[in-house]
């Protein structure tokens, strides 16, 4: 199985400040990757595919890129809405995996 | 907008089988573009995918999980479903139904989830 290795755990930023969470996976997987936001209590949400592609209806603070080993998810601007836990997940071949985690709070 | 709904026991006794069904509103589970898939996420930690199904009923599941996991559609109801035999408390977790796990036509992505429905194993 690929392994996702996502950092920091956690974190703790400002309203406004500049986040970025990095994953990692144990093999090359080109682009094949998405990310995901979890609210508290809530089923995970789509945010971006294929490393860089914004799903529908998500804010464009979120960025992400990266590809073949070394991936970003970045907010430009923290909001508080945005305090949730982020996973990355891969799909380069089966099974499928997900990150860790990184959750994120204000501070 | 599609939705999913899970549905199912909430308790499991140990060594007992689990069994979950996900309602799938609209969208169709034998359209052919998509994977049906279920993910787990034990209370406090990550997610982990554990199988999908496609409508040909083509199935792949975690190894780990591959003796004791069943996915199976009904497509007269619009349902996919989920079996694990032989449960331990290391199969307590929130399942969520999902739309995703393959790559469709519009992205490769897990794009639709249910709220997801916790299940507690314990004698």
């Amino acid at each position: 199985d690929i392994q996702m290795t996502q950092s920091p755990p956690s974190l703790s930023a400002s309203i406004g400040d500049r986040v970025t969470i990095t994953c990692q996976a144990s093999q090359d997987i080109n682009n094949y990757l998405n990310w995901y936001q979890q609210t508290p209590g809530r089923a995970p949400n789509l945010l971006i595919f294929d490393a860089s592609n914004l799903a529908t209806g998500v804010p464009s603070r979120f960025s992400g890129s990266g590809s073949g080993t070394d991936f970003s998810l970045i907010i430009s601007s923290l909001q508080p809405e945005d305090v949730a836990t982020y996973y990355c997940q891969h799909y380069a071949n089966l099974p499928l995996t997900f990150g860790g985690g990184t959750k994120v709070e204000i501070k | 907008q599609v939705h999913l709904q899970e549905s199912g026991p909430g308790l499991v006794k140990p060594s007992q089988t689990l069994s979950l069904t996900c309602t799938v509103f609209n969208d169709s589970i034998s359209g052919g573009d998509y994977y049906w898939s279920w993910i787990r996420q034990p209370p406090g930690k990550g997610l982990e995918w554990i199988g999908y199904i496609f409508y040909s009923g083509t199935t792949y599941y975690k190894p780990s999980l591959d003796s004791r996991l069943t996915i199976s559609l009904d497509t007269s109801k619009n349902q996919f479903s989920l079996k694990l035999t032989s449960v331990t408390a290391a199969d307590t977790a929130v399942y969520y139904c999902a739309r995703g796990g393959g790559c469709s036509s519009s992205n490769c992505a897990i794009d639709y989830w249910g709220q997801g429905t916790l299940v507690t194993v314990s004698s």
